[in-house]
């Protein structure tokens, strides 16, 4: 079974664009959550999607948006970069049962490096 | 609230000598717990879980790790240490939905 794969693996943007990473979750899996990973701040939770619903979210500012498809591939998008913003966005999936419960266990992509100049 | 502290930033051991890793856990709920490694430029790879079942966890590549509710922790082990262990360990913690809450890592460097 393919894993989670991430595109792009790496990106480089300068300050006031806008940025979109996607995110295809392992067969089968239909809860999708993305990370921010900083040297200074570690790892973060940024949100989690299951059925094209976001169903929990970390404390970031709202240009941190995000979508799931029908396919239960995901997508976040940042707007109005800053400098700060430059990180590693991992994706994760996990099964969730059709009632909604969803097993603990995460799987991760390889991340998506993005650098803001 | 769940948080997790990880008590090293940076261990450092000797190829074939053990290895441990510590880390605590604050957990309201039941907890399920998980060592994560990340080796440079990669993601991160599940080494194991613990989710109330036996308290002692085996892994892949010889880790395994105890869970104490009493010390309220899940130490990181493994017998003998190799050089391709050099690499970043996250402890992490999450119950139900709940999303994966991580410590800030420990560094393993592996001497040869």
């Amino acid at each position: 079974k393919a894993g989670v794969t991430q595109t792009p693996r790496y990106l480089i943007k300068t300050r006031g664009q806008q940025v979109t990473l996607s995110c295809s979750p392992i067969s089968g899996h239909r809860s999708v959550s993305w990370y921010q990973q900083t040297p200074g701040q570690g790892l973060q939770f940024l949100f989690e999607y299951f059925s094209e619903t976001q169903r929990n979210k970390g404390n970031f500012p709202g240009r941190f948006s995000g979508r799931q498809f029908s396919n239960s591939r995901s997508e976040m998008n940042v707007s109005t970069l800053e400098l700060g913003d430059s990180a590693l966005y991992l994706c994760a999936s996990r099964y969730t049962l059709a009632g909604g419960s969803s097993y603990n266990e995460q799987f991760f992509g390889p991340g998506t490096r993005l650098t803001v100049l | 609230a769940q948080s997790v502290t990880q008590l090293d930033s940076h261990v450092s051991v000797s190829e074939g000598t053990p290895v441990l890793l510590r880390c605590n856990y604050s957990s309201s709920y039941s907890p399920s717990l998980f060592w994560y490694v990340q080796h440079p430029n990669k993601g991160l790879q599940l080494l194991l879980k613990y989710t109330s079942a036996a308290t002692l966890v085996k892994g892949i590549n010889g880790f395994e790790a105890e869970f104490k509710k009493s010390e309220t922790s899940f130490h990181l082990t493994k017998p003998s240490a190799h050089m391709s262990d050099a690499a970043e360990y996250f402890c992490v913690v999450s119950s139900g939905n709940t999303p994966l809450v991580f410590g800030k890592g420990t560094r393993l460097s592996v001497i040869a």
